[in-house]
């Protein structure tokens, strides 16, 4: 079956800092990826889609230079968040799709917490 | 907007079967019932989805009704590893998931 993979699992960074979260579709090419966060206690928030080789396209009251998104390759996908503060600390969740089948497949999670 | 209703949660005795339900009364023609679940700290794990008929695969059995205006997750012997929070969503195929609330599903031994 298809498989996404994140990076890292879990990270703890300082206030004002960045961090980069990497999204990998392993075994299949992914044309569009999709990132969401959760708060605990809460569903699942799409933040912002992206298509390979162009900008991502965010949800409302998503601020989009805050939230960085890479999509350079058909299997690779980054979240950077600049500046990170403690109200940004989350569950973040990517989602890949591929052209074909139109099916999301998951990642496991990246759990950011903000000090 | 989520576009289905689903109870908050649920309870299932390890072994029987567990049903859940989801409302999507505004469904149109074009729109695909689909179900995942997530438990606690991971990834969504899809199950199953269906456009019209009843559908069942290795994990799931999904029932959808005739007006499709809602439709029915059966796990047919929940185990305590089924305990996760169950989405029920409807798109079109294409288009992005938008979750719900979901439904908290305890199976308890």
């Amino acid at each position: 079956g298809a498989v996404v993979s994140q990076h890292p699992s879990r990270v703890i960074c300082k206030s004002g800092t960045s961090v980069k979260i990497e999204c990998r579709s392993l075994d299949f090419q992914a044309t569009t990826m999709f990132w969401y966060r959760q708060f605990p206690k809460q569903s699942l928030m799409l933040m912002a889609t992206s298509n390979e080789g162009s900008k991502a396209t965010y949800e409302q009251g998503v601020e989009k230079d805050k939230f960085l998104i890479n999509h350079a390759s058909l299997t690779l996908s980054t979240l950077t968040v600049t500046s990170a503060h403690p109200e940004d600390s989350s569950f973040y969740i990517c989602s890949a799709r591929t052209a074909v089948s139109y099916e999301q497949y998951f990642g496991p999670g990246t759990r950011l917490t903000v000090t | 907007d989520a576009k289905t209703t689903q109870p908050p949660s649920m309870d299932c005795a390890e072994g029987r079967a567990a049903n859940l339900p989801c409302n999507h009364s505004t469904i149109s023609g074009n729109e695909y019932v689909y179900w995942y679940r997530q438990i606690h700290s991971q990834g969504p794990q899809y199950i199953i989805h269906g456009l019209k008929n009843n559908e069942t695969n290795e994990m799931a059995s999904l029932i959808i009704t005739e007006d499709r205006k809602s439709s029915t997750l059966i796990l047919p012997h929940a185990t305590l590893r089924d305990t996760a929070v169950y989405y029920c969503i409807v798109r079109e195929s294409g288009n992005k998931l938008v979750f719900g609330a979901g439904t908290i599903l305890r199976v308890k031994s």
